[in-house]
């Protein structure tokens, strides 16, 4: 079964909302956690990388304050797209490495089913 | 600057037949390298895996093959069905355990019946 659970799996708003996103992990504890960012038959490209209890690393070119990430608990990171605009419609996925010792060997990091957000 | 490169760009393959997708890539730190498979609409799902002190690694129709002195690995997948249409994307992961995955442009593959 999935390791990492991302939600809401799509959104649809008005342009101006605000959205977060959710990634948790499910059965083992994150410190750290990945957001991209896809577009329509492209790669996916890194936005910032989550760190638990401490800011974010945002890649070159990625807004901190329009993307706003939260990495509250060993478990839980949120991705806040602020006054969200057209432009910011894209599939948005996280990632979620583990580390030696959690069972996980075979597979060291663990993707959500990303969401799909659309802004009108 | 893409820290790895994967081609071709999108392959089309007859139903039974070989499907094969190369990377290259310049960082000697890599040290874990998976190939993933995503369908629309879906995240990447983990292929299959391996890591450079193995030179192949076979599970069931998919093979990976890595040639540390070329940085070259590529995955191959044997009998070749419809329902491995798909996006192929290989990575890296950079020297860390908790490092990030540096992804390939990725391959559309079209299975033909």
């Amino acid at each position: 079964g999935a390791v990492v659970s991302q939600h809401p799996s799509r959104v649809i708003c008005k342009s101006g909302t605000s959205v977060k996103i959710e990634c948790r992990s499910l059965d083992f504890q994150a410190t750290t956690m990945f957001w991209y960012r896809q577009f329509p038959k492209q790669s996916l490209m890194l936005m910032a990388t989550s760190n638990e209890g401490s800011k974010a690393t945002y890649e070159q070119g990625v807004e901190k304050d329009k993307f706003l990430i939260n990495h509250a608990s060993l478990t839980l990171s949120t991705l806040t797209v602020t006054s969200a605009h057209p432009e910011d419609s894209s599939f948005y996925i996280c990632s979620a490495p583990s580390s030696p010792g959690q069972g996980y060997s075979n597979q060291p990091q663990h993707f959500g089913d990303g969401t799909r957000l659309s802004i009108l | 600057q893409q820290q790895v490169k994967q081609s071709p760009q999108s392959l089309i393959v007859q139903k039974g037949g070989i499907s094969i997708i190369n990377c290259a890539y310049e960082n000697t730190a890599f040290d874990y390298f998976p190939w993933y498979q995503q369908f629309p609409g879906k995240g990447p799902a983990l292929l299959i895996a391996i890591r450079p002190d193995v030179s192949e690694k076979k599970e069931g129709r998919f093979t990976i093959s890595f040639n540390k002195s070329a940085k070259q690995f590529s995955l191959h997948i044997m009998d070749s069905q419809p329902g491995d249409s798909a996006t192929y994307f290989c990575a890296a992961r950079g020297g860390s355990t908790l490092g990030r995955l540096y992804f390939g442009r990725g391959t559309q593959l079209t299975v033909w019946p």
